[in-house]
């Protein structure tokens, strides 16, 4: 059972150049997140989905997009790239049932905008 | 808007000692979940535990426990029998038990990094 898998990671971009971080899970969740985490800090909410075709922005949703045709993938897009978008990027899952249900991380992108 | 605030940057503890990890949140809402949330070098978000905020007992698991102190806004982990492969940055998390499209959102704390010394 891979979990949430996310590709590429790492990466090094140029100011202006854009790129999609890809996020995949196998296990049926409804809800997919993506994250960013700065040195030092916590993480901070980007965009989510609560399902296919449905998605919303987070806390610092600047110079992102996402979409999100099927329930497995959720990619994250940068369009112009800025060196305030360098940070570690998580891409999470959930099932989104009422419940404690567990948020599933992915192993991260490391992206640096130079 | 809630927020957690962790106030140690660093702890350490010894090998076999219990070390606590603290966290406060502020909420007007009155159901909720807290998280403890583990994240060693390798950066993969691990889940360490979680509490119900209408749950009055303080959840355990195996060497993990928490003190939840709802009127206080707390909810602290204490490690026992701290290991070596412990060693990692610690996240404490909120997420509210409201519905809507708000529902599962994670609100993190600065994190604590902690050191786990032989």
């Amino acid at each position: 059972n891979a979990g949430v898998t996310q590709t590429p990671k790492f990466r090094i971009l140029k100011i202006g150049q854009s790129m999609t971080l890809q996020c995949t899970q196998d296990m049926n969740h409804n809800y997919m997140y993506w994250y960013r985490q700065d040195p030092g800090m916590g993480l901070k909410l980007i965009y989510y989905s609560v399902g296919a075709g449905i998605t919303d922005k987070g806390e610092v949703p600047n110079g992102y997009n996402v979409s999100r045709s099927t329930t497995e993938d959720f990619p994250l897009r940068l369009e112009l790239a800025a060196p305030s978008q360098t940070s570690v990027y998580f891409c999470a899952s959930s099932q989104g049932l009422a419940g404690v249900e567990t948020q599933y991380f992915g192993p991260g992108t490391r992206l640096l905008v130079l | 808007a809630q927020t957690v605030t962790q106030s140690q940057p660093e702890m350490s503890v010894q090998e076999a000692e219990t070390v606590t990890l603290s966290c406060t949140y502020d909420t007007s809402e009155s159901d909720y979940y807290l998280f403890w949330y583990k994240q060693p070098p390798s950066r993969q978000m691990i889940l360490v535990i979680r509490q119900e905020a209408y749950k009055q007992q303080n959840a355990t698991e195996n060497r993990f426990s928490v003190n939840f102190q709802k009127a206080a806004k707390s909810f602290s982990l204490k490690i026992s029998d701290s290991q070596l492969g412990d060693a990692a940055m610690y996240f404490c998390a909120y997420r509210s038990r409201a519905g809507g499209t708000s529902y599962g959102k994670l609100t993190f704390g600065q994190g604590t990094i902690l050191t786990v010394h032989p």
